[in-house]
């Protein structure tokens, strides 16, 4: 089966950094995509990877390891409105979007 | 660019009735659409992939009578809830994808709140 796992939620504080690992199971990979949803909306896109490597967005960047299955997302300089889910999804060799189940971020001042 | 607009935003309705939800790509012509469903503190859960112009192919568990979908142009997608019960309650998100972009990540439009009664 495909199967994508992020951890449940965590805490960070304002200012600060954190990182939101994601691992993968999928059936191919064409990509790897982060999104951010803050309650109550829908998600916007963040970062897409398809290569090895860091890719880097002004304070939020993504890593992605193809032979590992696993990506993360760092966020730095933590602002109070980064608190939201942050959900990771696999492109798999049908070009399929496979979802995991987001990582909620809360952000303590 | 890459804008997709829902419509309602929000909608109440009563047992038994149909609810109709629109989505709509602005500024580009979107091929194919995703019909999206979200429960509370839940993922997102794929229903069907509207394609223009041909049938929607649905999900493993997704009842195609019950929720419809037309893709009658390349900027609007429609999914009619039919004879809606209370456990439809969701929270319901298109989204396209801009085939001239070369990312072709996904762009969700803001969603609609169904809730009935």
């Amino acid at each position: 089966g495909q199967n994508i796992d992020q951890p449940t939620e965590m805490t960070a504080t304002e200012g600060a950094i954190v990182q939101i690992n994601c691992t993968y199971q999928t059936s191919g990979f064409n990509g790897l995509f982060w999104y951010q949803q803050h309650a109550g909306e829908a998600p916007t896109f963040l970062s897409y990877n398809v290569l090895d490597g860091l890719e880097e967005k002004g304070r939020f960047s993504s890593f992605l390891s193809r032979s590992k299955g696993y990506s993360y997302l760092l966020l730095k300089e933590l602002q109070m409105k980064d608190s939201a889910s942050y959900l990771c999804a696999v492109k798999d060799s049908n070009y399929q979007l496979i979802w995991g189940a987001g990582t909620k971020l809360i952000i303590k001042p | 660019g890459a804008v997709v607009s829902q419509h309602p935003s929000r909608v109440i309705c009563k047992s038994g009735t149909s609810v109709k939800i629109e989505c709509r790509s602005l500024d580009f012509q979107a091929t194919t659409m995703f019909w999206y469903r979200q429960f509370p503190k839940q993922s997102l859960m794929l229903m069907a992939t509207s394609n223009e112009g041909s049938k929607a192919t649905y999900e493993q568990g997704v009842e195609k009578d019950k929720f419809l979908i037309n893709h009658a142009s390349l900027t609007l997608s429609t999914l009619t809830v039919t004879s809606a019960h209370p456990e439809d309650s969701s929270f319901y998100i298109c989204s396209a994808r801009d085939p001239g972009r070369e990312v072709n990540e996904q762009f969700f439009g803001p969603g609609t709140r169904l809730t009935v009664l």
